[in-house]
C-alpha cells in the first residue's frame, strides 16, 4: 500500500531564516505530487505541483520554491521566511493517468514564523 | 473560473443522528470529480467520498453518502448515525480534467462539524 510522509511535523523559525520541508511517498512510482498551504481557519491553496523529476509548476507567486530531486521526493524551500509564510503545509500525491483523480494527503507540517 | 462554496461555517449534531453538509460549485466543464475530505483535529486531510460527474448514481461509503445534483451544481454530504469521531472540518473539493493546473483541487472554505454526546 502507498504511504506519504512529511517532516518535520512542527517547525518554529525566525523571520529571514531558510526553510526546507520534505515529503516522500512510498509504494508507488512516478506519482503526481502537490504542495498546499492552509492558513488558519481557511481552505487549502495549491502552491506547487509536479508530474515528474525536475518538473515543477508554480501556482502562486511567492518567496517559496519547490524541487523534486527524486521520483518520490518533493521538497518545499525558502531562502528567507516571511511572517506570512506561517501556516499548515500539506503534501499530497495522486496516481497519474485517466481515472485516477483522487489526491491523498500527508500528515502535514505546522510552520510558525516569528 | 471554478469555485466551490460551503455556506455553513459550523454545524452541530447529536450523536447517532443524521446531518447534511451543503456544497455548491461552479465549472464550465462537463467532466469533473467532486470530493469530500475530512480534517480532524490532527489536521491530516482524509478522503471521505468521491463522485464522478458522469455517474448519475450517488456515491456511498458506509455511513457517508452524497446527493449529487449536476444540473443544480450541488454536492451535499449526508452523515448517518453520527459518531463522536466524525467531529472535524469537512471540505468539499472540485477537480476538472482539463484546463488549469494538472490535478488542481479547488477547495471550499470548510464546514466545522461538532458531534455532541
Amino acid at each position: 500500500s502507498q504511504t506519504i510522509h512529511q517532516w518535520p511535523a512542527t517547525l518554529v523559525q525566525p523571520v529571514g531564516s531558510p526553510l526546507s520541508l520534505e515529503c516522500t511517498v512510498e509504494g508507488t512510482s512516478n506519482p503526481n505530487l502537490y504542495w498546499y498551504r492552509q492558513a488558519a481557519g481557511r481552505g487549502l491553496q495549491l502552491l506547487f505541483y509536479s508530474v515528474g523529476i525536475g518538473q515543477i509548476s508554480s501556482e502562486v507567486p511567492q518567496n517559496l520554491s519547490a524541487s523534486r530531486p527524486q521520483d518520490r521526493q518533493f521538497i518545499l524551500s525558502s531562502k528567507k521566511l516571511l511572517l506570512s509564510d506561517s501556516g499548515f503545509y500539506l503534501c499530497a500525491w495522486s496516481v497519474p493517468g485517466s481515472g485516477r483523480k483522487t489526491q491523498y494527503f500527508g500528515p502535514g507540517t505546522r510552520l510558525l514564523v516569528l | 473560473a471554478q469555485t466551490v462554496t460551503q455556506s455553513q461555517p459550523e454545524m452541530s449534531v447529536q450523536e447517532a443522528e443524521t446531518v447534511t453538509l451543503s456544497c455548491t460549485y461552479d465549472t464550465s466543464e462537463n467532466n469533473y470529480y467532486l470530493f469530500w475530505y475530512k480534517q480532524p483535529p490532527s489536521r491530516q486531510m482524509i478522503l471521505v467520498i468521491r463522485q464522478e460527474a458522469y455517474k448519475q448514481q450517488n456515491a456511498t461509503e458506509n455511513r457517508f453518502s452524497v446527493n449529487f445534483q449536476k444540473a443544480a451544481k450541488s454536492f451535499s454530504l449526508k452523515i448517518s448515525d453520527s459518531q463522536l469521531g466524525d467531529t472535524a472540518m469537512y471540505f468539499c473539493a472540485l477537480k476538472t480534467l482539463y484546463g488549469g493546473s494538472q490535478g488542481n483541487l479547488i477547495f471550499g472554505k470548510g464546514t466545522k462539524l461538532s458531534v455532541k454526546p
